[in-house]
């Protein structure tokens, strides 16, 4: 079947400008993951969804950033009055229940996002 | 943050050869898992290996985790060019819901 994707592919946006980012998950994947990725870094840790609702949003760097899954499917990254410390990578992953801790993560192929 | 370091940061081999990539990490963890990632952008899983596990083997990878020293290692046989990645190391810390901690990677280059 399909796997985790990603739109846009790459956004360039102007600093103070709002952007979103959407991750359409594998179908029936019950928690869906969010992770940023500055160059020449390993994926760092946003937000972590259990169905519709955040289990753990521990890694937003601050209220700039906000994600909903209002369906328990389809995610959207929200990030207000973009910064240039914002360029990164976003990746989204998707796992089958979420619980356990045994289970692989299946990444998207990412949004490049550049903050001019 | 990163959990831990990989090193070498980057490797460069010939076709044949075999790769050897070595994750550190700082504390407890419910397993370790192996990704790699083409030109930045989406990660591909490997490999995954449990806290009580100390070997695994998938095709020509093969992964030892030595929870003493909190370490990994990841070996490729017989690389191809088709191998030159980035691999980055995951940990699932204990306790830590299912965030994945990544390690800062290493680059390899498998040349013709």
């Amino acid at each position: 079947g399909a796997g985790v994707s990603q739109t846009p592919s790459n956004k360039v946006t102007e600093k103070g400008k709002y952007v979103e980012l959407r991750c359409d998950p594998i179908s029936g994947h019950t928690a869906l993951y969010w992770y940023r990725q500055s160059l020449g870094q390993g994926p760092e840790f946003l937000i972590y969804f259990q169905g519709t609702g955040a289990a753990d949003d521990s890694g937003l760097p601050n209220d700039r950033f906000f994600a909903v899954r209002p369906e328990g499917s389809v995610s959207t990254l929200k990030i207000q009055r973009t910064e240039r410390g914002d360029s990164a990578v976003y990746l989204c992953a998707s796992s089958l229940t979420g619980q356990g801790g045994r289970e692989t993560q299946y990444f998207g192929p990412g949004t490049r996002l550049l903050v001019l | 943050s990163q959990q831990g370091e990989e090193d070498p940061q980057a490797l460069s081999i010939q076709e044949g050869e075999n790769a050897t990539m070595n994750c550190s990490y700082k504390t407890s963890i419910n397993n370790l898992q192996w990704y790699r990632q083409n030109s930045g952008r989406g990660l591909v899983h490997l490999i995954l290996i449990r806290s009580n596990e100390r070997e695994k083997h998938s095709g020509r990878l093969r992964v030892t985790l030595d929870t003493s020293k909190k370490s990994s290692s990841l070996l490729i046989t017989a690389s191809r060019a088709a191998d030159t990645a980035s691999y980055f190391c995951a940990t699932l810390l204990t306790g830590g819901g299912n965030k994945l901690t990544f390690g800062t990677g290493t680059q390899l280059k498998v040349e013709l």
